[in-house]
């Protein structure tokens, strides 16, 4: 079945990096994603990857897909006390499947 | 259009009561989700419509919730004989059905049923 797991928190110093992790199961996924939520906020699209790809960057934000192990990560780089959220890392079959999310948090 | 709406954004009820959630997504999206989510936990899939066809439901819909999107634009999602377990984020989402599949979510209608 289709399952994606995440680890729960992760917290870094300002300026850092931040690795958020990600394991899928369903090999079908054509696509990838990241989404991010603030407190009271809804999901916002962060980035997505084609899962014929391996690297994906943008800005700050570089994705990694290692098809084989079916594991996808996140790197923010120079992590700001904004990235400070629940990130959620998804496959896509006909519908989006979410990890529980990881909580970032960012201090100084 | 600036997005995904949602209505009520909070709704408390008392446990048995009915209660009806509605989205309108963005106008030109073919394809319409429900999601819940509950604290600590990622949003789960509840339902979808492409147009006015309802595509897949979760098993996680008992009986006691329907979803209708009778002209393919706005959707409702009702629950009856509401239970505590019922207390939850209901999100819904919207999409064009394309390769990417990018889903724009509203910011969610929050239950809690006393």
């Amino acid at each position: 079945g289709e399952d994606v797991e995440q680890s729960l928190f992760l917290s870094v110093r300002e300026g850092d990096s931040s690795v958020i992790n990600c394991t899928y199961t369903d090999s079908s996924s054509t696509y990838l994603y990241w989404y991010k939520q603030e407190p009271g906020a809804g999901l916002q699209l962060l980035t997505y990857i084609f899962s014929n790809m391996d690297m994906k960057q943008d800005q700050r934000l570089t994705v990694l897909l290692n098809k084989k192990d079916k594991h996808l990560s996140l790197r923010i780089a120079d992590t700001q006390t904004g990235d400070s959220a629940i990130y959620f890392c998804a496959e896509i079959s006909n519908k989006l499947i979410f990890g529980a999310g990881t909580r970032l948090a960012v201090h100084p | 259009d600036t997005g995904v709406s949602q209505n009520p954004r909070h709704k408390i009820t008392k446990r048995g009561q009915n209660v009806t959630f509605r989205c309108d997504p963005i106008s030109e999206h073919n394809r319409l989700y429900w999601y819940r989510q509950t604290l600590g936990q990622g949003p789960e899939f509840l339902t979808y419509f492409q147009n006015e066809a309802q595509l897949e439901k979760s098993r996680l819909l008992s009986d006691r919730f329907s979803a209708e999107r009778p002209k393919g634009s706005f959707s409702t999602l009702e629950i009856q004989r509401t239970e505590q377990g019922d207390s939850a984020m209901y999100l819904c989402a919207s999409s064009l059905a394309r390769d990417t599949g990018e889903l724009f979510f509203g910011e969610g209608s929050r239950l809690t049923v006393l």
